[in-house]
């Protein structure tokens, strides 16, 4: 079965400067990877997926993520930080692999601080 | 992009009551809903999944007889949570996914509702 690690329960960085969000994942197959933030008390919002093609894959609000075969990663990116950007994110996999179900699975989420 | 709307988003209901919690997707056809639900501090938890048509697929843990979950069209989805107790008070999501049955298509989340039992 799939499954993705967020090592990082927080990450504080000041405004202005690059934010890196870490996303690690396991699929039997190739996969199919998400990033979604989620804000106090709302739903989640969806900021970018990696399907096929470049492994350099921009998203809504100048997020970027890029994947990494080799690595397993799929790290969360933006070069300079926004208050704003302040949330929870959430990494999500998906296998298309043989033994692959209909399932997306989430990390555990990493909570984004941005300092002023 | 895509909308899912969730309703209600705020729900208090007695212990020993049902509430249903509805998920439609406004603007595109979703085969396949996915309810989700988040402990506080926690991930989304995967409920089930709900196919248009045919019975919901649950996960292991997750009790089909007190969560009952109906996905009757293309643009709705339900979720009955049955003799409610306090410890079912949490916040639940649901998802579509847009587009055919291509395993790329992007998810899209309702605003979640939040369920208080007491």
């Amino acid at each position: 079965a799939q499954s993705v690690a967020q090592p990082e329960d927080q990450v504080n960085v000041a405004e202005g400067n690059p934010l890196t969000v870490k996303c690690t994942y396991s699929v039997s197959g190739n996969p199919y990877l998400f990033w979604y933030v989620q804000y106090p008390n709302r739903g989640l919002q969806f900021l970018l997926k990696y399907i096929t093609g470049d492994n350099l894959v921009k998203g809504s609000y100048g997020f970027e993520a890029e994947f990494n075969k080799s690595q397993t990663s799929f790290h969360l990116k933006k070069p300079s930080a926004l208050v704003s950007d302040s949330a929870l994110y959430f990494c999500a996999v998906r296998d298309t692999g043989m033994n692959r179900d209909d399932k997306i699975i989430f990390g555990k989420g990493t909570r984004l601080h941005i300092l002023p | 992009g895509a909308v899912v709307s969730q309703h209600p988003s705020r729900v208090i209901c007695k212990s020993g009551t049902s509430v249903k919690i509805e998920c439609r997707s406004l603007d595109f056809q979703a085969t396949t809903m996915f309810w989700y639900r988040q402990f506080p501090k926690k991930s989304l938890m995967l409920m089930a999944t709900s196919n248009e048509g045919s019975k919901a697929t649950y996960e292991q843990g997750v009790e089909k007889d007190k969560f009952l979950i109906n996905h009757a069209s293309l643009t709705l989805s339900t979720l009955t949570v049955t003799s409610a107790h306090p410890e079912d008070s949490s916040f639940y999501i649901c998802s579509a996914r847009s587009g055919g049955t291509s395993s790329g298509n992007t998810i899209y989340f309702g605003e979640g509702s939040w369920l208080t039992v007491v």
